[in-house]
């Protein structure tokens, strides 16, 4: 079945520092892709999202480009701070039973920023 | 807006006990409903879809005997641990797409309810 892996964290970083969060995804069909994250005590939000080969997501300064080819999603951001602190899940959209999209979520990188 | 809450945020329980996990849209209405499952330091898994007025759709390996799922409102779906037992402990996460939104993949997370049987 469809699947997604992302780079193991924890990921310390320091402020200003860039960052990337690695993404890679095998599936039948062509899904789309998303990045969520979770703050600390918080429900999952929807960072950024990609629904077809080659289109770029972005949001709050973070990117992530569909790439087919290599069948990834890698999460940038070129300048981070301390409050984008938090879990970052990578995840694709599957059609499941009853033609209900379901996600397929990556098992999430922890981000610590320090000032 | 697109708010979902889950009640209670935490619980305790007995093993043998049954316990109910409740998920709220609190601005929108939401004709489906998913049930996730995350283990410390995993991922998300998928339990089941809820769609109002109907069985839920459970994912393979999950029983529907014990993790029992009731959507009975657009605004509410329920998850009910019959029997809980250690190995149920577990953070659980509901998320909910808006009935407006239904041909859309967006869906809107709760915060989570950490189970703990003892």
């Amino acid at each position: 079945g469809d699947s997604v892996t992302q780079m193991e964290g924890p990921v310390t970083l320091s402020e200003e520092a860039f960052l990337t969060i690695n993404c890679t995804y095998t599936a039948t069909g062509y899904p789309s892709l998303f990045w969520y994250v979770q703050y600390p005590g918080e429900g999952l939000q929807l960072l950024l999202k990609a629904t077809k080969a080659d289109d770029k997501g972005s949001n709050k300064g973070f990117e992530a480009t569909y790439r087919k080819e290599t069948t990834s999603f890698h999460l940038e951001k070129g300048s981070v701070q301390v409050s984008d602190s938090a879990v970052y899940f990578c995840a694709l959209s599957d059609r499941g039973l009853q033609g209900a999209q379901k996600l397929v979520f990556g098992q999430g990188t922890r981000l610590t920023i320090n000032p | 807006g697109a708010v979902v809450s889950q009640h209670p945020s935490w619980v305790i329980c007995k093993s043998g006990t049954s316990v109910k996990i409740e998920c709220r849209s609190l601005d929108f209405q939401a004709t489906t409903m998913f049930w996730y499952r995350q283990f410390p330091k995993q991922s998300l898994m998928l339990m089941a879809t809820s769609n109002e007025g109907s069985k839920a759709t459970y994912e393979q390996g999950v029983e529907k005997d014990k993790f029992l799922i009731n959507h009975a409102s657009l605004t509410l779906s329920t998850l009910t641990v019959t029997s809980a037992h250690p190995e149920d402990s577990s953070f659980y996460i509901c998320s909910a797409r808006d009935f407006r939104q239904r041909l859309s993949y967006e869906q809107y997370f709760g915060p989570g309810t950490r189970l703990t049987v003892t």
